[in-house]
């Protein structure tokens, strides 16, 4: 099984939709990051968190919201999703203590009409 | 935030022949990050270095980070088609999370 999983993996929505993506790990670890990755533009942070009651933003938070359920969840919702917000999203854990080496997720595809 | 720029941008190499990727950042490295992509799915981790002049290897993949700690090389020898894909640089220069570099797609021709 995945160590990190990521649901669901294609999701197609329309403008004004409230939409939730959820991210699980088995892997033990504190921390946990929401990316969204955009052709051409690398990857780019939108929140992270460095434990249960740790949220911090990224980059680029703006019509994101994040809870972290508990160490092993951490969802990432867009209010009001926009068609701007079309991306591919990822999930990662790290843990300090190894090299806090990044592990992601295999993505969600969203799209928004 | 630090730019980590990638080059080149796209890859397109016969099976069997040798590439490099190159990483380069304006500011030291404390820690340098390789991944790769295959189109469309997650970020698969490749290797991390963390001293000046380190040199790891995985199968037929080798990376380096300089001396100087701001500039990281991937190489592939004999490259296969199940090397094609993206490869991103990753380094944390803000101290919670990585930048990332905006890829390099390579695609290996039969």
């Amino acid at each position: 099984d995945a160590d990190v999983t990521q649901t669901p993996r294609n999701r197609i929505t329309k403008t004004g939709k409230r939409i939730m993506l959820e991210c699980s790990q088995t892997k033990g670890h504190d921390r946990m990051y929401w990316y969204r990755q955009d052709p051409g533009l690398g990857l780019q942070l939108i929140y992270y968190s460095f434990d249960v009651k740790d949220i911090n933003k990224g980059e680029i938070s703006d019509g994101y919201s994040v809870s972290r359920q508990a160490q092993a969840k951490f969802s990432l919702s867009l209010e009001s999703a926009i068609p701007n917000q079309t991306a591919l999203y990822f999930c990662a854990t790290s843990d300090p203590g190894q090299t806090d080496t990044q592990y992601f997720g295999p993505g969600t595809r969203l799209t928004v009409l | 935030s630090q730019e980590l720029e990638q080059s080149p941008q796209s890859l397109i190499v016969q099976e069997g022949k040798n590439l490099t990727i190159n990483c380069t950042s304006s500011k030291t490295l404390y820690g340098l990050y390789w991944y790769k992509q295959k189109y469309g799915e997650g970020l698969i981790f490749l290797m991390m270095l963390q001293k000046g002049g380190e040199e790891k290897s995985h199968e037929k993949i080798t990376a380096k980070l300089d001396e100087k700690k701001q500039q990281s090389s991937l190489h592939i020898t004999a490259s296969q088609p199940s090397h094609a894909g993206i490869y991103l640089c990753g380094a944390d220069q803000t101290g919670y999370a990585l930048n990332f570099g905006k890829g390099t797609s390579l695609l290996v021709t039969p």
